[in-house]
């Protein structure tokens, strides 16, 4: 099956922790996306990347970073510098920039 | 901002009835898309129109788009309880840039 895929559903962080979520697609995209969404609002671009070893800031990248070492991967750490990190997480991708994004069903990141 | 903007935010409507949702937008398109979300889950693509196109249709959805208006709107026809979503436009630009999603307007849809 194509698709694209994160995990895990639900994460669990402690005050001061780095977290990794995973985002993997098998669709053979040029570029990926990560959102963050918080209850009853729109999706905030984190960070995308339109090709491997390449990825460029969205709008809040504050306190979080990321990695393209290959195509079908693009991890998301939370870092400890992110204040207010308990949201609903989004990966997508994409052919092209402006293209239809597929997107993967989300991680939701609690902060304990 | 170059975020769209979808009105209503909220919509409650009869199964049967028809759903129209609204975006808006503030500088010049490549194309607007429509995307759904059910709750807790990611995002599906709906429709994509093309700056040059003004009408769209795809089973029971509809999108026009007005490019002097900077608007576009989302029909749903004949909706049904399984339409309940939220639903999102989404901006695509000339250049390299990302799609700029909206906030969103919730439909109910109810039996």
């Amino acid at each position: 099956d194509g698709g694209i895929t994160q995990s895990p559903k639900y994460l669990f962080r402690k005050e001061g922790q780095n977290v990794t979520l995973s985002c993997e697609q098998n669709l053979n995209h040029d570029a990926m996306y990560w959102y963050r969404q918080d209850p009853g609002q729109g999706l905030r671009l984190i960070y995308y990347s339109q090709i491997v070893n390449d990825f460029q800031k969205g709008d809040i990248a504050e306190g979080y970073s990321v990695s393209r070492e290959k195509k079908e991967s693009f991890p998301l750490t939370v870092t400890s510098a992110q204040k207010n990190p308990t949201a609903f997480y989004l990966c997508a991708s994409s052919i092209g920039n402006r293209g239809e994004q597929f997107f993967g069903p989300g991680t939701r990141l609690t902060v304990l | 901002s170059q975020q769209g903007e979808e009105d209503p935010q909220a919509l409650s409507i009869q199964e049967g009835e028809n759903a129209t949702m609204n975006c808006s937008y503030k500088t010049s398109i490549n194309n607007l898309q429509w995307y759904r979300q059910n709750s807790g889950r990611g995002l599906v693509h709906l429709i994509l129109i093309r700056s040059n196109e003004r009408e769209k249709h795809s089973g029971r959805l509809r999108v026009t788009l007005d490019t002097s208006k900077k608007s576009s709107s989302l029909l749903i026809t004949a909706s049904r309880a399984a339409d309940t979503a939220s639903y999102f436009c989404a901006t695509g630009f000339s250049g390299n840039t990302p799609l700029v999603f909206g906030k969103g307007t919730r439909l109910s849809v109810i039996a």
